[in-house]
């Protein structure tokens, strides 16, 4: 079975700082790779995601992740963080070339942006 | 575009009570999904449905939890007897169709938060 890991669980910078965020999964197979935010009282929204190609995908916001394939690693960055990054992040991923396309999340890193 | 539509937004049970979420994905989304969100932790996938089949239902605990989309559109999902670890944010979630490009893409609902007392 798949299984997605995130190794920071809280974060903390401010205002200026650059962020990344790590993301390592398992699975031998073909994977879709997918980085969500959720903001405080809001539902999940999808941040950028990677299918094939370029291996550095960019998203909203000014984010931008990384596949690393030789790392099973998708590392989410941002040069510079703002106040309104404050949330949570999942890593996300899913097998493709099967019907279950469900995806698998790591445990969320919670970012906390100071002014 | 109309977001994922899921009520209600919050529900407090006694344990051995029962419970039913509803979710009405968007207009066009051949899959939808039930995850559970226990705090502190990823979203864990319940039940996936393509249209009105089910798709995996392999997490889905099936003595208490069930789950339906008849017609291949909004969908309940239904806790019977609800336990006290049961309590956890309920996402419901749609998908066009994975065999599309782009099909992948997952929006969520804002979920159902269950308290179990």
């Amino acid at each position: 079975a798949q299984s997605v890991s995130q190794h920071n669980h809280h974060v903390i910078l401010s205002e200026a700082a650059s962020l990344e965020l790590g993301c390592n999964y398992s699975y031998g197979g073909t994977v879709n790779l997918f980085w969500y935010v959720q903001y405080p009282g809001q539902h999940l929204q999808l941040l950028l995601k990677y299918f094939s190609g370029d291996p550095l995908v960019k998203g909203i916001k000014g984010f931008e992740a990384e596949f690393i394939k030789s790392k099973f690693s998708f590392n989410l960055r941002k040069p510079s963080v703002q106040w309104s990054d404050t949330a949570e992040y999942f890593c996300a991923v899913n097998q493709r070339n099967t019907g279950r396309r469900a995806l698998t999340f790591g445990s969320g890193t919670r970012l906390q942006v100071q002014p | 575009e109309a977001g994922v539509a899921q009520s209600p937004r919050y529900k407090i049970i006694e344990k051995r009570q029962s419970v039913a979420f509803w979710c009405n994905p968007i207009s066009g989304h051949a899959t939808l999904y039930w995850y559970q969100q226990i705090l502190g932790q990823g979203p864990k996938l319940l039940i996936q449905f393509q249209n009105n089949g089910v798709v995996d239902d392999s997490q889905l605990p099936k003595d208490r939890f069930s789950a339906e989309r008849l017609k291949g559109v909004d969908s309940t999902l239904k806790i019977q007897p609800a336990k006290l670890e049961d309590s956890a944010v309920y996402l419901c979630a749609s998908s066009l169709d994975p065999s599309l490009p782009g099909g992948d893409e997952a929006f969520f609902g804002q979920g159902t938060r269950l308290t179990v007392v």
